[in-house]
């Protein structure tokens, strides 16, 4: 089966580190997104881990561990326009959708 | 990155009618596309896989003959709603993807925002 769990909702202050995590399990793994989704708009692609290992980029980091079907996406520096939805998803093996969370809404207070 | 558009970004009309939404994919080649609905503060719901030149995959509880889906090239698939109603206003994102690029060639179109009046 496949199952991918993220929590419902977070918040951090505005100038904070907040790190969103990812459990998955799922019938084959041929890596792992992280999209950024802001209401009422389409998801903008953030980060692809295939290899274990942290994927740094700009303000926002992403790690991935197979062995323990675990990833994170750390956010630094918060800023209030990162107040969002966060979607995991893991590309199963094959030409196959993608097997999304249900998103983690992150909120940035000041 | 790659950048996939969506034609009209919004759109009225009225029960009955049928709405066409285009999905382009501009600076690569899309071999697949997916269609996702996703209806206020819900998750992503995948209507449709469709591969370039053959039939759209619908996903469980998708009418195809209501979605009809259109992968005719490499850089553009359509998605008609037909007869559209009230409960088919919803947000359709279009999602490409280039399976020769690599794993991580997965991009959204900026959604189209359907009102069914």
């Amino acid at each position: 089966g496949q199952n991918i769990d993220q929590p419902t909702e977070m918040t951090a202050t505005e100038g904070a580190i907040v790190q969103i995590n990812c459990t998955y399990q799922t019938s084959g793994f041929n890596g792992l997104f992280w999209y950024q989704q802001h209401a009422g708009e389409a998801p903008t692609f953030l980060s692809y881990n295939v290899l274990d290992g942290l994927e740094e980029k700009g303000r926002f980091s992403s790690f991935l561990s197979r062995s323990k079907g675990y990833s994170y996406l750390l956010l630094k520096e918060l800023q209030m326009k990162d107040s969002a939805s966060y979607l995991c998803a893991v590309r199963p093996p094959g030409n196959t959708p993608l097997v999304f969370g249900k998103g983690t809404r992150l909120s940035v207070i000041a | 990155g790659a950048v996939v558009s969506q034609h009209p970004s919004r759109v009225i009309c009225k029960s009955g009618t049928s709405v066409k939404i285009e999905c382009r994919s501009l600076d690569f080649q899309a071999t697949t596309m997916f269609w996702y609905r996703q209806f206020p503060k819900q998750s992503l719901m995948l209507m449709a896989t469709s591969n370039e030149g053959s039939k759209a995959t619908y996903e469980q509880g998708v009418e195809k003959d209501k979605f009809l889906i259109n992968h005719a090239s490499l850089t553009l698939s359509t998605l008609t709603v037909t007869s559209a109603h009230p409960e088919d206003s919803s947000f359709y994102i279009c999602s490409a993807r280039d399976q020769w690029r690599g794993a991580e060639t997965q991009y959204f179109g900026p959604g189209t925002r359907l009102l069914v009046l």
